[in-house]
């Protein structure tokens, strides 16, 4: 069993549509992150968690660490939001991030 | 501060040659972080750095792979003769560790290495 674990691995939706990626996690950790993917490869950064909530703009991540689980929402989604999102947690040694295999999100017109 | 920038974006190179990729942090972090993803993969750990300290290095880092952050500033990791199998993303990372606390990691746009 692979120490995080993302769903789905695939998600189509259509523009406007709320988007939720959830993350569940097997190991102690310091933080959690997700981060944004576009194809050729660059990261983004999106959010570092170790409690509760945080927004940026569309985009809302929440983490409970007594479950070992978050989520990322995205409301209403765009075309642009078409990415794969990463969750990745960084281990209680603070040095080691363990990455999901990731969601391909993909939003149609 | 543009983020953190990786230099160069794209290397093709011959298998046997000897490649370099730079790193430049954000200026005030301390932590510096390599990582390798090769397709479809999710990344791996290679090394960091707290300031210009070697602190962790992984077993995949082998004895062709150095990375050097001589003034606690940017980092290089190098690849003596190259092998097709190196062929990959090279990703860096920095954050700002104080006091036991990590801040939010930012990462690089990448370094694409194709071995041919």
């Amino acid at each position: 069993k692979n120490e995080v674990e993302q769903s789905p691995q695939n998600l189509t939706a259509q523009e406007g549509e709320f988007i939720t990626i959830n993350c569940s996690y097997s190991v102690g950790i310091s933080a959690l992150h997700w981060l944004q993917q576009h194809p050729g490869g660059g990261i983004v950064s999106l959010f570092m968690l170790s409690s509760g909530k945080k927004k940026h703009g569309r985009l809302i991540a929440t983490i409970n660490i007594q479950e070992k689980h978050s989520s990322l929402h995205i409301t209403a989604s765009h075309p642009r939001d078409s990415a794969v999102y990463i969750c990745a947690v960084m281990r209680d040694s603070n040095y080691q991030l363990i990455w999901g295999a990731g969601t391909k999100l993909i939003i149609k017109p | 501060d543009t983020g953190v920038s990786q230099d160069p974006r794209h290397k093709i190179t011959k298998r046997g040659q000897n490649v370099t990729f730079r790193c430049d942090p954000i200026s005030e972090h301390n932590r510096l972080y390599w990582y390798r993803q090769t397709l479809g993969q999710g990344p791996e750990f290679l090394t960091y750095f707290q300031n210009e300290a070697q602190l962790e290095k992984s077993r995949l880092l082998s004895d062709r792979f150095s990375a050097e952050r001589p003034k606690g500033s940017f980092s290089t990791l190098e690849i003596q003769r190259t092998e097709q199998g190196d062929s990959a993303m090279y990703l860096c990372a920095s954050s700002l560790w104080t006091a036991g606390v990590n801040t939010e990691a930012f990462f690089g746009q990448g370094t694409r290495l194709t071995v041919v």
